[in-house]
């Protein structure tokens, strides 16, 4: 069965660091992998995706993450903290109906402190 | 463009009563899904639509029925509301039936069930 794991709820950054948000995964069958990202009272957004391929997907607003299949991880990145990127990140894995269903995480709420 | 919306932004229902989420698309998507998200919980899919005519359960179908009987519309009807249903809901659709594409999501529906 497929699952997505967000380590820490909440994240803060000072303005200009580096952004780190964790996420593991389980899934019995290659995944793909997504992170989407939420600004206040809007829909999520996709920020990247890794179906296959190059394992370094780079994304929108200067985001990227690393797809590591032996510590089934999808790290997302980003250098320099915008105070602008202050949102929830949700990290998620297609199912396996063969639909594009998603399972998302629980989420992580940056905070960008200037 | 428009793209995925949902009407209404905001409801409050008494429990028992029903009431039907409205969520449209103008881009011609064959798939669309409907979530939910509640706080610590991520998003967990509701039902979704591989095409006119074609529906299927997701993780919490449970007290929702759907139906699709345009490619541009997606109700989502709660037949006898409960507090266990206050969330936010939020419908999304993709241009391709397969994993791996790009979701795009509506601005949510706040539900409120007192």
């Amino acid at each position: 069965a497929q699952s997505v794991t967000q380590l820490g709820s909440h994240v803060s950054v000072s303005e200009g660091a580096l952004v780190l948000l964790r996420c593991n995964y389980s899934s019995s069958v290659p995944p793909y992998l997504f992170w989407y990202v939420q600004y206040p009272n809007q829909g999520l957004q996709l920020l990247l995706k890794y179906t296959t391929g190059a394992t370094l997907v780079k994304g929108i607003n200067g985001f990227e993450a690393e797809f590591k299949k032996s510590e089934t991880s999808f790290h997302l990145t980003k250098p320099s903290a915008h105070m602008s990127d202050a949102a929830e990140y949700f990290c998620a894995v297609s199912d396996q109906t063969g639909a594009n269903n998603l399972f998302f995480g629980t989420g992580t709420r940056l905070t960008v402190i200037p | 463009n428009a793209g995925v919306t949902q009407t209404p932004k905001f409801q409050v229902l008494k429990t028992g009563q029903s009431m039907t989420l409205q969520c449209a698309q103008d881009m011609n998507h064959e798939y669309m899904s409907w979530y939910r998200q509640d706080p610590g919980m991520g998003l967990r899919l509701i039902h979704y639509s591989v095409g006119a005519g074609i529906t299927d359960q997701g993780e919490v179908p449970n007290g929702y029925n759907v139906s699709r009987s345009t490619t541009e519309d997606f109700p989502l009807r709660l037949l006898s509301a409960a507090p266990s249903q206050t969330s936010v809901y939020f419908c999304a659709s993709s241009y391709s039936l397969i994993s791996g594409e790009k979701l795009f999501f509506g601005s949510g529906t706040q539900l409120s069930v007192l």
